[in-house]
């Protein structure tokens, strides 16, 4: 049974960088074509994606957020690490992890976290 | 990137009817090597994260009932509900996985007339 949590802190300041963390299990993020996303909903609007990791280490970032995104993995502790610097309110959203092929795109999503972007 | 149009905003049906979405690729998602489409469909209730119904624009994902279908190929794809029961009543995604950036499309609203 593949499982996802989002963690990290639900109230960050602007200029602040936000730091989460996926932790999952059911799969390992060493097996050929394995990868964990990233996908960002603002409240009351569409999904945004972030960022990807794949087993071999190799990462894709969102060109329009490339500059302020870090994703990386820790293998032997079953997590996936997203930074984003320079926060603003209008990074205000909802953060999704999800477990990623390239036959089943996004399978299996964790519940979320909301991260509010207020001084 | 490709832009993911969907189609329409949002749309009303009675209960039993048919509904139909519409995804448009601004380019080809089709993979000729393998001859698949690189084509998602996501269901979002809210307060839930989106769920997987379709994958490679007509592939049921396991315990996704059958009235969901989804048809196209290319740059045209339609998610089709045969029967709308009202527990499909939320708002549904398509979503590229051909290339990075990974992208979706603004989402179709599904409500009962």
């Amino acid at each position: 049974q593949i499982t996802l949590k989002e963690s990290g802190p639900t109230l960050v300041k602007p200029t602040q960088t936000l730091t989460l963390t996926c932790t999952f299990s059911g799969f390992s993020l060493s097996t050929s074509g394995v990868g964990v996303g990233w996908i960002r909903q603002p409240p009351g609007k569409a999904l945004e994606w972030l960022a990807l990791i794949f087993w071999d280490d190799d990462k894709r970032y969102s060109p329009s957020l490339k500059s302020r995104l870090t994703i990386t993995k820790d293998t032997s502790k079953n997590q996936v690490v997203l930074t984003m610097t320079n926060m603003d309110p209008v990074d205000t959203a909802t953060y999704y992890c999800a477990h990623s092929t390239m036959t089943t795109g996004l399978a299996y999503w964790g519940q979320g976290t909301l991260v509010t972007v207020s001084s | 990137d490709i832009v993911m149009t969907q189609s329409p905003d949002s749309l009303a049906v009675s209960l039993g009817e048919r509904a139909t979405i519409n995804c448009k690729s601004s380019q080809s998602v089709l993979y000729s090597s393998n001859n698949k489409n690189y084509l998602a469909w996501y269901q979002q209730k809210p307060g839930q994260p989106p769920k997987l119904l379709i994958y490679w624009a007509s592939t049921r994902e396991s315990g996704v009932p059958d009235r969901f279908s989804g048809s196209g190929s290319g740059t045209d794809f339609t998610l089709t509900i045969s029967s709308l029961q009202a527990e499909d009543v939320t708002v549904y995604y398509c979503q590229q996985y051909y290339t990075t950036p990974l992208t979706f499309g603004g989402g179709t609203k599904v409500e009962i007339k």
